[in-house]
């Protein structure tokens, strides 16, 4: 049972445009929500991360929406370069659960086209 | 460079052999994470350490897994007799509070 659905799988931005990337999950007991960026050959590194007492958070170019009466989040990139050519991760946990791992969606592996 | 540091980056073992990575977490983190990710899919959570004590072990974990965090500073994973089927990232990750700060992986590939 795949606990994060994240989609597209792949997406194409030309520069300058607003890149968005899309999750939903199913468990309720969810309430820690970060976004990872991940190149080639590395680790993902945190971007930003949010928790479901708020329905939106920006950081610089990049913004995360919570929806949390449809179970949904989604990070927009806004004026996309192509430094931020990268695949993607969603990922959920339950903070105070005791269950401490990630729950990761399937990644969106982003293309900005110059 | 004060962030996750692995080692080795890359790991080619023959089917069988066992093999052994560590991770050395940011300095005062006291939790540490293992996960393995395969190509095209995200990571998947396999054990977390809390200081020394290993808190939480996935299904994914099976007996030929092993972990330890001596001292609560540096974790190593240990596989035995690998499998084709254990080829994959291992990402190790840190954190103090909720945010988890991910090294650079070992790339494991078993021939």
């Amino acid at each position: 049972q795949q606990q994060v659905k994240q989609s597209p799988q792949s997406l194409i931005v030309q520069k300058g445009g607003i890149s968005i990337i899309n999750c939903a999950y199913e468990n309720t007991a969810f309430d820690y929500f970060p976004w990872y960026q991940q190149f080639p050959g590395k680790g993902p590194a945190l971007l930003i991360a949010i928790r479901p007492d708020v329905s939106e958070k920006k950081e610089g170019r990049f913004t995360i929406s919570f929806n949390k009466s449809a179970k949904q989040f989604s990070l927009h990139i806004m004026d996309s370069q192509p430094g931020d050519s990268a695949t993607y991760f969603c990922a959920a946990r339950n903070d105070g659960g005791g269950a401490d791992g990630l729950t990761f969606g399937k990644g969106t592996h982003l293309i900005i086209q110059p | 460079d004060t962030g996750v540091s692995q080692d080795p980056r890359h790991k080619i073992t023959k089917r069988g052999q066992n093999v052994t990575f560590r991770c050395d977490p940011i300095s005062e983190h006291n939790r540490l994470y293992w996960y393995r990710q395969t190509l095209g899919q995200g990571p998947e959570f396999l054990t977390y350490f809390q200081n020394e004590a290993q808190l939480e072990k996935s299904r994914l974990l099976s007996d030929r897994f092993s972990a330890e965090r001596p001292k609560g500073s540096f974790s190593t994973l240990e596989i035995q007799r690998t499998e084709q089927g254990d080829s994959a990232m291992y990402l190790c990750a840190s954190s103090k509070s909720r945010e988890q700060y991910f090294g650079p992986g070992t790339r494991l590939t078993v021939t």
